[in-house]
């Protein structure tokens, strides 16, 4: 029940193109859904983040779409970039214990130029 | 400003030792939590500390400890070493716990032979 299942496990898209990562939830206890992105050699770094009182939320290219009664959250990355190639972590968290971040599994992004 | 600083970067244990990682946060910032990054099991939370004390914990067993200072920085430590602690480290910091303040260093390697 803890678990946040994300897929798919790799992504390759075309400079331009939209690229879109799916996750899902099991514990309705979450209210805080946050996108990481991680770089080769770096730690993740916070991207967007949505709660689940809204059904999107978008910063720049990147969207957030939350689907409460599925249980389900997705991230859009518009018009993408090569600079986007990395790896992309959904999460879900108690705002309580907001430190206690459980994170998907992870996207390995490519964007092809 | 500076970011989280995690030493060191890499380092290189025999089973049965132990480990001590260091983590100093941003300037100000009073939470401190410790993942662990893992090819097969991704990200996980190992504990928390804010203002010198332990506020949550991950389901790590309990060679796995860690400690943090007066002064905010923090340490983990790891007794009795086996190959399957060898993962990247990585320890994030906010101002009070909230999730999007959450900033993480790049990690210590640590690599178990």
């Amino acid at each position: 029940q803890q678990q946040v299942k994300q897929s798919p496990q790799s992504l390759i898209v075309q400079k331009g193109g939209i690229s879109i990562i799916n996750c899902a939830y099991e514990n309705t206890a979450f209210d805080y859904f946050p996108w990481y992105q991680q770089f080769p050699g770096k730690g993740p770094a916070l991207l967007i983040a949505i709660r689940p009182d809204v059904s999107e939320k978008k910063e720049g290219r990147f969207t957030i779409s939350f689907n409460k009664s599925a249980k389900q959250f997705s991230l859009h990355i518009m018009d993408s970039q090569p600079g986007d190639s990395a790896t992309y972590f959904c999460a879900a968290s108690r705002y309580s214990s907001a430190s206690k971040i459980i994170f998907g599994s992870g996207t390995r992004l490519s964007i092809r130029p | 400003k500076a970011g989280v600083t995690q030493t060191p970067r890499y380092l290189i244990k025999t089973r049965g030792q132990q480990v001590t990682l260091s983590c100093s946060p941003i300037s100000g910032h009073r939470s401190v939590s410790w993942y662990q990054q893992t090819p097969g099991q991704g990200l996980q939370f190992l504990f928390e500390y804010f203002s010198e004390t332990q506020r949550n914990k991950g389901n790590f067993p309990g060679r796995f400890s860690g400690r943090q200072f007066s002064n905010s920085r923090s340490e983990m430590n790891v007794s009795t070493l086996e190959l399957g602690d060898s993962a990247l480290y990585l320890c994030a910091s906010s101002w009070t716990g909230e999730n999007y303040g959450y900033t993480f260093g790049s990690g210590t390697r640590l690599t178990v032979v």
